[in-house]
């Protein structure tokens, strides 16, 4: 079956220039998850949906940073006026809601370059 | 502030088991063991998890100590595809909320040489 894909897969922005970043979850998915790769580092968490709505939203940077899932399905993440820091991969993750751990399904990432 | 102490690197022959340590001293009694790994240039992929009791799948087996405060990660039969970034996080269980969100370190990178 289809799993977790972003698009674009790459993108290119000029600093000052805005960008939207689309993640398509697993179908069913309750919960999806964006996450900021920097070159060499681990991902960090930027915020969370459950359905349509954001119940997390500690990890974005800046209020540069706008994510949405207004149907509880798709989601973008969009960032104004990029910055040459917002560089990275930007990962989507989506998951079943189940008790005890779960497992978080990953996209391939869209790697942004703010020039 | 990841939770977890890995190595930065560790090396394995094509064929042989790789073991992958992981400190997590401070776990607390809800929080859950989580492997993943990380192929360059693909997502993070899920592994596997534990509690306190020792778990295999198709992918691999984690031991985790009695006091639970480290856990090992193990490839049986390492092939040249199992190079990657293996994080080990602890997180809570997701409970009624459906959050659980992973905190990731750098991880360990595995190199399988032929």
């Amino acid at each position: 079956g289809a799993g977790v894909s972003q698009s674009p897969r790459y993108k290119v922005a000029k600093r000052g220039q805005d960008v939207a970043l689309r993640c398509d979850p697993i179908s069913g998915h309750v919960s999806l998850f964006w996450y900021q790769q920097a070159l060499g580092q681990g991902p960090e968490f930027l915020t969370y949906f459950q359905n349509e709505a954001q119940l997390d939203k500690s990890g974005l940077p800046s209020d540069r940073f706008f994510a949405e899932r207004p149907e509880g399905s798709v989601s973008t993440l969009k960032i104004q006026r990029t910055q040459q820091e917002d560089s990275a991969v930007y990962l989507c993750a989506s998951s079943f809601r189940t008790v005890g751990g779960s497992e978080q399904f990953f996209g391939p990432g869209t790697r942004l370059t703010v020039l | 502030d990841a939770k977890t102490t890995q190595p930065t690197s560790m090396d394995c022959a094509e064929g042989r088991a790789a073991n992958l340590p992981c400190n997590h001293s401070t776990i607390s009694g809800n929080e859950y063991v989580y492997w993943y790994r990380q192929i360059h240039s693909q997502g993070p992929q899920y592994i596997i998890h534990g509690l306190k009791n020792n778990e295999t799948n198709e992918m691999a087996s984690l031991i985790i100590t009695e006091d639970r405060k480290s856990s090992t990660l193990i490839l049986p039969h390492a092939t040249l595809r199992d190079t990657a970034v293996y994080y080990c996080i602890v997180s809570p269980g997701v409970g009624n909320t459906g959050f659980q969100k992973l905190v990731f370190g750098t991880g360990t990178r595995l190199l399988v040489s032929p």
